[in-house]
């Protein structure tokens, strides 16, 4: 049990565009997500916690205009990476935390490759 | 937030044993992870720990020391699937926060 979903696994588009990266829980309730971001040999760098139904909760340095984060339900959260540029490429994973045995853990979505050209 | 240490790297042969250290400071502990990440994947969990002490799960254990700020996370008997990325994450009581992650390689 506990799984997380990503989707796309991965996505290339132009600069300027707009990308939107989905995050499900598929067995359990997620009342908490979050969203990271990796740079190759690099560690996971938290970008935003976000609990349902509430406006999430940016780490210091990401753009909240720039990085939009939606957890408009128990099962998804969305983060949509918008007029995107090549700096943005990176690996971005998010991962949930619901209540009861699904608490004390975070459970890993498979990550979206971004590579913005 | 936390400031969590652990070496960049660290190289092996099959079948011995290798020893991941892990110090951090963190201003209200709430356990302790190790994940595993080969290239271009997602974090495993491997193990979790809260309290002190010594947890053993197969080839793995993982231990904690809350007073130093310490863990490490022990691989037994090596196999060339060894090779990844191992991250100590620690949590506090909002967030789980990780280090830089240690790149072992198992040799042959």
């Amino acid at each position: 049990g506990a799984v997380v979903s990503q989707h796309p696994s991965w996505v290339i588009c132009k600069s300027g565009t707009s990308v939107k990266i989905e995050c499900r829980s598929l067995d359990f309730q997620a009342t908490t997500m979050f969203w990271y971001r990796q740079f190759p040999k690099q560690s996971l760098m938290l970008m935003a916690t976000s609990n349902e139904g509430s406006k999430a909760t940016y780490e210091q340095g990401v753009e909240k205009d720039k990085f939009l984060i939606n957890h408009a339900s128990l099962t998804l959260s969305t983060l949509t990476v918008t007029s995107a540029h090549p700096e943005d490429s990176s690996f971005y994973i998010c991962s949930a935390r619901g209540t009861g045995q699904t608490a004390y853990e975070q459970y890993f979505g498979p990550g979206t490759r971004l590579t913005v050209t | 937030g936390q400031n969590i240490d652990q070496p960049t790297e660290m190289t092996a042969t099959e079948g011995a044993i290798v020893q991941i250290n892990c110090t951090y400071q963190t201003s209200g502990f709430n356990g302790l992870f190790w994940y595993q990440q080969h290239a271009g994947e997602a974090p495993t969990f491997l193990s979790y720990n809260v309290l002190d002490g010594l947890e053993e799960k197969g080839r793995f254990s993982s231990f904690l020391s809350r007073s130093k700020g310490y863990s490490y996370l022990l691989l037994k008997e090596l196999q060339m699937k060894d090779s990844a990325s191992y991250l100590c994450a620690v949590r506090d009581r909002r967030e789980l926060s990780f280090g830089a992650g240690t790149t072992v390689t198992v040799r042959a």
